[in-house]
């Protein structure tokens, strides 16, 4: 049963770039949920996709978008990167009302921005 | 307002020692739940145990157990048994109402084992 998967590992950008993270649900999951966390805090929300449509979103700026896939991929897209966007980006799915519609995690991806 | 409060940022407990990581959250919601999850240093945040806004009985999962005190808003995890690969982040975390999905977390608690 394969968890939740994310790609790249790991990815340096500089100022003003863009940058594409994606994203593999747990199989039979068919939401997806992204997090920025930052060094030594906790994960800040940043939206949620269900049904290929943004269905909740977070304090974050437009420069941050997303879009779900047919297969419940997910891809998280960043533009013009700030230094402050330097961060863990987590993926998580999960299955929609399914009781606990517990969050299950990938690896991350961490993003650093020069 | 901060709706999840971890006021432990770190803690030693000895190998096969119990521990408890304390959690209190803020809501006016009826329904909701709790989550801990655990962070290694590798990053990926493992899900740890739920517990149901509505459940009577508190929430247990092989070494996990959580310390639910509704009236007093806590969510207390305890680990009984530790062990050294439980080395980790801990963090609590909160969904509000079935018109809320995201998770709200805590600063998390860092917990090192010593053998």
């Amino acid at each position: 049963d394969a968890g939740v998967t994310q790609s790249p590992t790991h990815l340096i950008k500089t100022r003003g770039q863009q940058v594409t993270l994606r994203c593999s649900p747990k199989s039979g999951h068919d939401t997806v949920s992204w997090y920025q966390q930052a060094l030594g805090q906790g994960p800040q929300f940043i939206f949620q996709y269900y049904e290929e449509e943004e269905r909740q979103r977070g304090n974050f700026p437009d420069r941050f978008s997303g879009h779900q896939f047919p297969n419940y991929s997910s891809e998280l897209n960043v533009n013009a990167l700030l230094l402050g966007d330097s961060a863990l980006y987590l993926c998580a799915s999960s299955l929609d009302r399914s009781g606990t519609d517990t969050q299950y995690f990938g690896p991350g991806t961490r993003l650093t921005v020069l | 307002a901060q709706k999840i409060t971890q006021t432990q940022p770190g803690m030693f407990v000895q190998e096969k020692e119990a521990v408890t990581l304390d959690c209190t959250y803020d809501t006016s919601d009826q329904s909701y739940g709790l989550f801990w999850y655990k962070q290694p240093s590798s990053g990926e945040m493992i899900f740890l145990i739920y517990q149901g806004s509505y459940d009577e009985q508190n929430a247990t999962e092989g070494r996990y157990s959580l310390n639910f005190q509704k009236a007093r808003k806590s969510a207390n995890l305890v680990i009984s048994a530790s062990q050294l690969g439980d080395s980790a982040m801990y963090f609590c975390a909160m969904r509000e109402s079935s018109n809320d999905y995201k998770l709200s977390f805590g600063a998390g608690t860092t917990v090192t084992v010593r053998a």
